[in-house]
Formats: C-alpha cells, structure tokens, sequence
C-alpha cells in the first residue's frame, strides 16, 4: 500500500536556526514528490517538487528538499528559518494514479 | 489567470439546510480536487475529476454528499442536508498532467470556503 508518513506532527524551531522536517513514503510504482506550505487562513501553495533529475531540489523562500530513493525520505531543510515560516507544511507523494497526502507539520519559528 | 476561485468563501447556514459550494478551475488544468481540512481530521481528499468525469469518490463521507463538474470550468460541491458536523474548510484545487508542461502535477489551490453550519 502507499503511504505518506511525516514523522512530526510540530516542530518548535527559534529563528535563524536551521530546521529539517522529515518525510517518507512507501510505493511500490515510481514517484513523483512535493512540498506545500499552508500558512494560517489560508490555501497550500507550492515550495517545491521532484519529478525526476537532481535529487537535490530547491523551491521558493530558501527551502529545499533531497530524494533519497534508497532511504525512501524526501526531507525539507531550511539553514535558517524566519518568523514568517511559522505555517503547516504538507509532504505529498503522487504514485501511479493516486495522490496522497502527509499528515502535515506544524513548524513553529520562535523569536 | 487568477488562480482557482472558490465562492463563496464563508458560509453560515442552519442544520438541515442544503450548501453548495463553487469552483473554478484554472484554464485548461485536466484535473479538479475538492479537499475538506478540520483540525480533528486534517486535509482529506474528497473526490476528484479527471476532464469533467468524476474518478475516485471514496474520499466522500456520505450519500448527503454530492459533486459535479458539468464542464472544465466549473465544479460543485453539494451538502445537502447539512449537519454541524459538516463544519470545515473546503478547498478546491486543479492541476495539469499533459507531459511536457511547465507546471506539470503541480495542484493549485483556491482559497477555500469556511462552511459552519449551526
């Protein structure tokens, strides 16, 4: 079966410091990887994705994210966070015809 | 292109009474999504549509539920009767597939309806 797993469900985080938030994904068929952001009251928008290529992958406002096929992780890092990252974020995995989604993270940048 | 629209985007109604809920695809996406997101539950995929047809609705809660695409640029979403428990966030999203696309997979969100039903 496929699966999205997000390994924390909030991350509390002071500002400057870096932050990695962790996501695996099981499939048994290819897959194609991204990172939404949604910020409070509002929709989820895209950071970033991997559809095939690097493995390293960098989206808007400094985020970026590595597909590791062998560790089946596609983890979000940002080497320094602002207040203004303090939003949920989503992994999503879309393998075969079906899309799935993580459970989000709720990362909290403290000043 | 503005983006998906969702209308309206609040919306109070009375237990039993019948919501509707409004989306707009971006132009030429293939595929539409209506999302629902609760803090008890998160964000659940309702159902999807893949040029207008309706492909996987295991994501709908009940019969009270109900949606439709009659053409690529409109879709709705139908609660009908409604009870508190209805009480969301709805989103809409689309996204297009073809190959070789700039974009390609990408889901666009609209904004969201915040439904309460009382």
């Amino acid at each position: 079966a496929q699966s999205v797993t997000q390994l924390d469900s909030q991350v509390p985080v002071f500002e400057e410091a870096p932050v990695e938030l962790r996501c695996n994904y099981s499939s048994s068929v290819s897959v194609y990887l991204f990172w939404y952001v949604q910020y409070p009251n509002q929709g989820l928008q895209l950071l970033l994705k991997y559809l095939s290529g690097s493995t390293l992958v960098k989206g808007i406002n400094g985020f970026e994210a590595e597909f590791n096929k062998s560790q089946t992780s596609f983890h979000l890092r940002k080497p320094s966070v602002h207040i203004s990252d303090t939003a949920e974020y989503f992994c999503v995995m879309i393998g075969g015809f079906k899309t799935i989604f993580g459970a989000g993270t709720r990362l909290f940048v403290k000043a | 292109d503005a983006g998906v629209i969702q209308s309206p985007r609040h919306e109070v109604t009375e237990m039993g009474q019948e919501v509707t809920l409004r989306c707009k695809p971006i132009s030429g996406h293939d595929y539409l999504f209506w999302y629902r997101q609760t803090m008890m539950r998160g964000l659940e995929l309702l159902i999807y549509f893949n040029n207008n047809v309706p492909i996987d609705d295991s994501g709908m809660p009940e019969d009270r539920f109900s949606a439709k695409m009659p053409n690529a640029s409109f879709s709705t979403l139908k609660i009908q009767p409604s009870e508190p428990r209805d009480s969301a966030v709805y989103f809409c999203a689309s996204s297009l597939t073809r190959t070789g696309t700039s974009g390609r997979l990408e889901q666009f969100f609209g904004p969201g309806t915040r439904l309460t039903v009382l």
